[in-house]
């Protein structure tokens, strides 16, 4: 069983139109919940970590929350440099330090 | 601050062959972790190296060993080369239970 699932797979969008990316988890004992962004052929980019449920953390056009169950990647106005696939991971009690990848959502912004 | 290095950054090998990996973690970042990524599988576990010590090892065979040297740096190996193996490698290095940085990655192409 997936302890972590990202929705959509893959999202197309137009220059300039919001969307939100998923990432909902099971794992038990959350200790930390982490959005990187990765482009082709590189390593995963940093670009979030949240802790607690109701934590938000913004970063230019992107702005992460988090739930108990789940957390979103909110894109705002989007450009075309802001293609890349996103992966949710999360680090748990249960685990220990290792991250629990999903599979990522693949973001395609048209101009 | 210089980030996680790794190198080399492509590599082809036949199998049967052994491979040695590289990573330098940022300055001062005392955990590496190391990733195995492919299009089926995604971003999965090897393991985790902290002040010389395995702390944690992901579901890979035993031809898949790593090691972690004084000044942090790590190495990994993989012996018997199968085809399965080609994928991208990855580096993260952390300090304390802080967010995971990664490297570029090293390609690997088993032949």
């Amino acid at each position: 069983e997936d302890q972590v699932t990202q929705s959509p797979e893959a999202l197309r969008l137009q220059e300039g139109e919001s969307s939100s990316l998923n990432c909902s988890y099971t794992v038990s004992g959350l200790r930390g919940l982490f959005w990187y962004r990765q482009d082709p052929g590189k390593g995963p980019e940093f670009l979030f970590t949240l802790y607690s449920a109701g934590e938000e953390k913004e970063k230019e056009r992107l702005k992460a929350t988090l739930t108990k169950k789940e957390s979103f990647l909110h894109i705002t106005a989007p450009k075309p440099e802001d293609s890349a696939t996103y992966l949710c991971a999360v680090r748990s009690m249960e685990y220990g330090n290792k991250l629990v990848f999903g599979a990522g959502t693949i973001l395609r912004v048209k101009s | 601050k210089a980030g996680v290095t790794q190198t080399p950054r492509y590599l082809i090998k036949t199998r049967g062959q052994q491979v040695t990996l590289s990573c330098s973690p940022i300055s001062g970042h005392r955990s590496v972790s190391w990733y195995q990524q492919t299009p089926g599988q995604g971003l999965q576990f090897l393991f985790e190296y902290f002040s010389e010590t395995q702390r944690n090892k992901g579901n890979f065979p035993g031809r898949f060993s790593g090691r972690q040297f004084s000044n942090s740096r790590s190495e990994m190996n993989v012996s018997t080369l199968e085809l399965g193996d080609s994928a991208l490698y990855l580096c993260a290095s952390r300090r304390r239970a802080d967010t995971q940085y990664f490297g570029p990655g090293t390609r690997l192409t088993v032949l």
